[in-house]
């Protein structure tokens, strides 16, 4: 079984300082994780991606997302939040069983909004 | 733009009736995946088409079904329809397990 638990539902942070996202997962197998915005009224963009390569990985528009398998999380940061940013973020799991069957589990989203 | 695109953008509908939703994967991606999002129950895989086979199944309802053409482009077949299933429907492809791109997005409404 595999799940995925985004710690906040919502964030608000100042236009210019860091953003922190928390993501946890648990999954039976060797898991890839994504993280993926979605802008108002907008299909889900791919920001970064971790399989099994770096830890730290790093993504579109200055994100970056590490991969702690002790914590079972992943992460997102931004140093510098822009206005730009303020979306819904998803951080979603998948995993591939020893029979081959793909399996994707989203996050129930985390809204992220900007003060300017 | 994602290079996968589907139509219509919005429809809108009584209870009780069908509809189909259509997607075009991106040039070269076989495998199209279908989601629904609501306010109630997030983000839903429903199913995955690779190569114009069923490869895996989510939550999807039995009134709800898919299938992928020889062209690669995909339907979702909603029948029976309730007020519940008014969502935003997402189809997205890749290549083989690659990373999803996902289309605008369908929304519809069931009145």
């Amino acid at each position: 079984a595999q799940s995925v638990t985004q710690l906040d539902s919502h964030v608000s942070v100042s236009e210019g300082t860091p953003v922190l996202l928390r993501c946890n997962y648990s999954s039976s197998y060797s898991p890839s994780l994504f993280w993926y915005v979605q802008h108002p009224n907008k299909g889900l963009q791919l920001l970064l991606k971790y399989t099994s390569a770096a830890t730290l990985v790093k993504g579109i528009n200055g994100f970056e997302a590490e991969f702690k398998k002790s914590e079972t999380s992943f992460h997102l940061t931004k140093p510098s939040a822009h206005m730009s940013d303020a979306a819904e973020y998803f951080c979603v799991v998948r995993a591939i069983s020893n029979f081959g069957n793909e399996k994707l589990t989203f996050g129930t989203g985390t809204r992220l909004t900007i003060i300017p | 733009d994602s290079g996968v695109t589907q139509t219509p953008k919005h429809l809108i509908t009584a209870t009780g009736q069908r509809v189909t939703l259509r997607c075009s994967p991106r040039s070269g991606d076989l495998s199209v995946y279908w989601y629904q999002q609501s306010l109630d129950q997030g983000l839903q895989f429903l199913i995955q088409y690779y190569n114009g086979e069923e490869r895996a199944k989510g939550n999807i309802l039995e009134r709800f079904s898919a299938q992928q053409f020889p062209d690669l482009h995909s339907e979702l077949n909603l029948s029976s329809l309730e007020l519940g299933d008014s969502a935003l429907y997402f189809c997205a492809s890749s290549v083989a397990r690659g990373e999803q791109f996902f289309g605008p997005g369908t929304r519809l409404t069931v009145l």
